[in-house]
C-alpha cells in the first residue's frame, strides 16, 4: 500500500530552528509537496521538490531524496505564527496525491 | 478577489437528508477536488475532475457524487446523509491535472450528520 509518514506532533521554541521529517512509501514518484495550515483554515502550498536536494525559500527550505524516500522542511528563526500543521503530500505515478496526517508543530515563546 | 469559495461555511444535517456542498473557483484552472479532513487523518481525496465534462473517483468516493457541468464549479452532494460523513470537506483546483502542481483549497465546509 502507499503509505506517508510524519510525526504528529512537535515542539520548538521562537528563534529556533526545526526539521519535520516525511517518509513515503508510493507506487512511483512524481514529485513531493509541503503545505501549512494553520487551525481552522484551509492548506496553503509552500514547497515543491521533485529533484533529489535543497530548496530554499526564505526562512523555509525543503529537502528530497528519493532514493531514501525521504523529506524534510526546515523552518528557520520560528515565529510564533509558524504554529500550524505541516502537510507532507506526494504524487504517485498516476499523478495521484498521497497525504501525511500532519504534524502539528507548537511554538513556545 | 480570485480564489475558491465554499458554501455553506458551516451545516448540521439530519441522517438520511440530502446536502449539496458548492463549490466555485475564478481561475479557470483545469482540475478540481474535493476533499475531507478528519481529525489524525491526512486529506483523503473523494473525487476529482481534470477537466469540465469529466469526473473520477478519489480514495472515499462512496457516498458522494459530483458534476463538472463548466470550468468554475464542482459542487459535492450527500444523496443521504449518515454520521460518518461529519468532517470538513475542502474543495481544490490546480491549473494542471491531478497532482502535477500546486492545489488552491476553498476555506472548507463543516458538516455535521446528527
Amino acid at each position: 500500500g502507499q503509505n506517508i509518514d510524519q510525526p504528529t506532533e512537535m515542539t520548538a521554541t521562537e528563534g529556533a530552528i526545526v526539521q519535520i521529517n516525511c517518509t513515503y512509501q508510493t507506487s512511483g514518484f512524481n514529485g513531493l509537496f509541503w503545505y501549512q495550515q494553520h487551525a481552522g483554515e484551509a492548506p496553503t502550498f509552500l514547497s515543491y521538490n521533485v529533484l533529489d536536494g535543497l530548496e530554499e525559500k526564505g526562512r523555509f527550505s525543503s529537502f528530497l531524496s528519493r532514493s531514501k524516500g525521504y523529506s524534510y522542511l526546515l523552518l528557520k528563526e520560528l515565529q510564533m505564527k509558524d504554529s500550524a500543521s505541516y502537510l507532507c503530500a506526494v504524487t504517485d505515478s498516476n499523478y495521484q496525491l498521497i497525504w501525511g496526517a500532519g504534524t502539528k508543530l507548537i511554538i513556545k515563546p | 478577489i480570485a480564489g475558491i469559495t465554499q458554501a455553506p461555511t458551516s451545516q448540521i444535517l439530519a441522517a438520511g437528508r440530502r446536502m449539496t456542498l458548492r463549490c466555485t473557483q475564478d481561475m479557470r484552472h483545469n482540475a478540481m477536488y474535493w476533499y475531507r479532513q478528519d481529525l489524525g487523518l491526512g486529506l483523503r481525496l473523494i473525487h476529482y475532475s481534470n477537466t469540465a465534462g469529466t469526473t473520477g473517483k478519489g480514495e472515499v468516493p462512496d457516498g458522494y457524487s459530483v458534476s463538472r457541468a463548466n470550468t468554475d464549479d464542482f459542487p459535492l452532494t450527500l444523496a443521504s446523509a449518515v454520521p460518518s460523513q461529519t468532517s470538513v470537506y475542502f474543495c481544490a483546483s490546480s491549473e494542471g491535472t491531478s497532482g502535477s502542481g500546486e492545489q488552491f483549497f476553498g476555506p472548507g465546509t463543516r458538516l455535521t450528520v446528527l
